[in-house]
């Protein structure tokens, strides 16, 4: 069991520049979570899977930003158009169902 | 809207010290709540694990009290150590859903 690994660890890009970030689960878990943490703040959610199924959203996840998890193992969160805004830690997690959560080390984005 | 608050914001004690966090919630029809530890710049470490049945939880020098009913849990660390040094977090899962609202974490100082 090699927990959740997330991809990249750190992202410098400039403002109105798509980004993609990877997540991959613990291999036997069915739910993956992505939260947003920002200085000084608990995370924030932005959206979970269950298997392949995108089943809820937070108002925090605007247009600019979706999520994927096609066969259910890896996710893919991809923000369009980035914004000084968007810089934050970006954390994904996963879950046996409404078990424990397990987080990865995040994704650091930096918005120039 | 669930809230969930720790007091204090940041704690510094001597190393050998035994300790305790305080976390509250609004809502009581919580399904579990979690205590996780996170490093500078890192993800989160899931500590502690409290099903809403249950009233506390150990694991070595960590003990976690849940009481529902009045939306409070105590994180209780026995012989602090300077490695004990990071921001812990609680967070709630609610019965309706399954995404973790989060604290704003307390910042722990343990001096050698």
């Amino acid at each position: 069991d090699t927990g959740v690994s997330q991809d990249p660890r750190h992202k410098i890009t400039k403002r109105g520049q798509n980004v993609t970030f990877r997540c991959d689960p613990i291999s036997e878990h069915n739910r993956l979570y992505w939260y947003r943490q920002t200085l000084g703040q608990g995370p924030e959610f932005l959206t979970y899977f269950q298997n392949e199924a995108q089943l809820e959203k937070s108002r925090l996840l605007s247009d600019r930003f979706s999520a994927e998890r096609p066969k259910g193992s890896f996710s893919t969160l991809e923000i369009q158009r980035t914004e000084q805004g968007d810089s934050a830690m970006y954390l994904c997690a996963s879950s046996q169902s409404r078990d424990e959560q397990f987080f990865g080390p995040g994704t650091r984005l930096t918005v120039l | 809207k669930q809230e969930v608050t720790q007091i204090p914001a940041a704690l510094s004690v001597p190393e050998g010290e035994n300790l305790v966090l305080n976390c509250s919630f609004t809502d009581s029809a919580i399904y579990n709540l979690q205590w996780f530890r996170q490093d500078p710049g890192k993800g989160l470490t899931s500590l502690l694990l409290i099903q809403s049945s249950q009233r506390e939880q150990t694991s070595g020098r960590l003990n976690a009290s849940l009481d529902k009913s009045s939306g409070r849990s105590t994180l209780y660390i026995a012989a602090s150590q300077p490695g004990d040094s990071a921001t812990y977090l609680c967070a709630v899962v609610e019965t309706s859903g399954s995404r973790l609202t989060f604290g704003e974490g307390t910042q722990l100082t343990v001096n050698p």
